[in-house]
């Protein structure tokens, strides 16, 4: 079956710190990959995706690059900010699937000054 | 362009008690999709439909929860009677049809916080 797993937080890091969050999948056929980021208090917004093998999502200096070969779509940021600090879910969907989205657990990121 | 609406955003109840929650989809996206978000997971599929048919509520609990999307636009779920376990967040999002090429992303209301005592 489809599955993702994400790195566990809470993650904590310093102003202008490099961030990863890891994130491996599990599908059944060739899926999209999706990075959701939800702030305090909001629904959950797009951050970036990527719809085949190699490809790079970017967005608002995040990015994420489709492995096929390691089944991965780790989520980095090379310089985060305080206004970065929410909670990251990586996500997938199956094509002919009815759009279905798998979500992982969610990764807690706290940017301080 | 508006964004999905949700109403109301918090809810506090008593168990065995009963609740509804209200969401109106982005103008134009034909599915609609409500979620369990229990606090530290993801979100949890429960109903999806298109216009107003049902297309996947395999995980929906049918013996206290209903949802239904009677004009192929709004959409109501509603919990009777509420457990304890039922505390959680509440999304609905909203995406255009799927077909069989990529997955369109789905856009998400901020959610209703339920509270079961």
């Amino acid at each position: 079956g489809n599955s993702v797993t994400q790195m566990e937080g809470p993650v904590t890091l310093s102003e202008e710190a490099f961030l990863t969050i890891n994130c491996t999948y599990t599908a059944t056929g060739y899926p999209s990959l999706f990075w959701y980021v939800q702030y305090p208090g909001e629904g959950l917004q797009l951050l970036l995706k990527a719809t085949k093998a190699d490809d790079k999502g970017s967005n608002k200096g995040f990015e994420a690059t489709y492995r096929k070969e390691t089944t991965s779509f780790h989520l980095e940021k090379g310089s985060v900010q305080v206004s970065d600090s929410a909670v990251y879910f990586c996500a997938l969907s199956e094509r002919g699937t009815g759009n279905q989205f798998y979500f992982g657990t969610g990764t807690s990121l706290t940017v301080i000054p | 362009e508006a964004g999905v609406a949700q109403s109301p955003r918090y809810k506090i109840i008593e168990k065995r008690q009963s609740v509804a929650f209200w969401c109106n989809p982005i103008s134009g996206h034909a599915t609609l999709y409500w979620y369990q978000q229990i606090l530290g997971q993801g979100p949890k599929l429960l109903i999806q439909f298109q216009n107003n048919g049902v297309v996947d509520d395999s995980q929906l609990p049918k013996d206290r929860f209903s949802a239904e999307r009677l004009k192929g636009v709004d959409s109501t779920l509603k919990i009777q009677p509420a457990k304890l376990e039922d505390s959680a967040v509440y999304l609905c999002a909203s995406s255009f049809p799927p077909g069989a090429g990529i997955p369109y992303e789905q856009y998400f209301g901020p959610g209703t916080r339920l509270t079961v005592t």
